[in-house]
């Protein structure tokens, strides 16, 4: 199994851009989380999805924040505009079952300039 | 509010030494309590706590869970420097009338081990 794909692994990109991240779950998993990891926050779930569905939203900083989740094996969390304040690494999870143990991407290192 | 809070933050040893890292908790609707271990990467699942008292071990980790005091312990014993790597406990609350669960996670404790 590949694992949770996300892509890209790196961006960067000028305030005021749009930022999308996509993320593939593993193949059978129900639930899809995101997550965003900085220094001074620690690691926050921003929003899950439970068949294909957003359960919980409730981390999602702002309106310029919005994820999709448009079939079982993809996901995207866009940022529109972006801010410097948004950089940070930014996970996603899924797990077979929402009461089952999430297991994680490698994470996409957003510098936002 | 929900809160996962660790201790201490950070942590410098020698190999060979056994630490014991905190985990306490203030959260509605608790599931389980679990516990990753972060190096340059993703997070990496060490393990799942949902009963009181009962040790869960793994090798030289090992972790146990108090309902009573809201906290959780997790212990490494003969410390490696492949050790180092920041630990991150949180919980898994679950909500009625929905599917998901929720994970809060505590910001972590960083453990250095030198040779």
């Amino acid at each position: 199994d590949a694992g949770v794909i996300q892509s890209p692994r790196h961006e960067v990109t000028e305030m005021g851009q749009e930022v999308t991240l996509r993320c593939k779950p593993i193949s059978g998993h129900n639930s899809l989380f995101w997550y965003r990891q900085t220094m001074m926050r620690g690691l926050e779930l921003l929003i899950y999805f439970n068949n294909n569905v957003p359960i919980d939203d409730s981390g999602m900083p702002e309106d310029r924040f919005s994820a999709k989740m448009p079939n079982a094996s993809f996901s995207t969390l866009k940022i529109q505009p972006s801010e410097p304040r948004d950089s940070a690494v930014y996970f996603c999870a899924s797990s077979p079952q929402p009461q089952e143990t999430q297991y994680f991407g490698p994470g996409t290192r957003l510098l936002v300039l | 509010e929900d809160k996962v809070v660790q201790s201490p933050l950070s942590l410098v040893v020698h190999e060979g030494d056994t630490v014991t890292l905190n985990c306490s908790y203030e959260v509605t609707n608790f599931r389980s309590l679990l516990w990753y271990k972060q190096e340059k990467k993703a997070p990496t699942f060490l393990f799942m706590l949902t009963s009181s008292g009962i040790e869960k071990k793994s090798g030289r980790l090992s972790s146990i869970l108090d309902k009573k005091e809201l906290s959780s312990i997790l212990n490494i014993t003969a410390t490696q420097t492949g050790d180092s790597a920041i630990y991150l406990c949180a919980v898994k609350q679950g909500f009625m009338g929905s599917s998901g669960d929720k994970l809060t996670f505590g910001t972590g404790t960083r453990l250095a081990v030198r040779p």
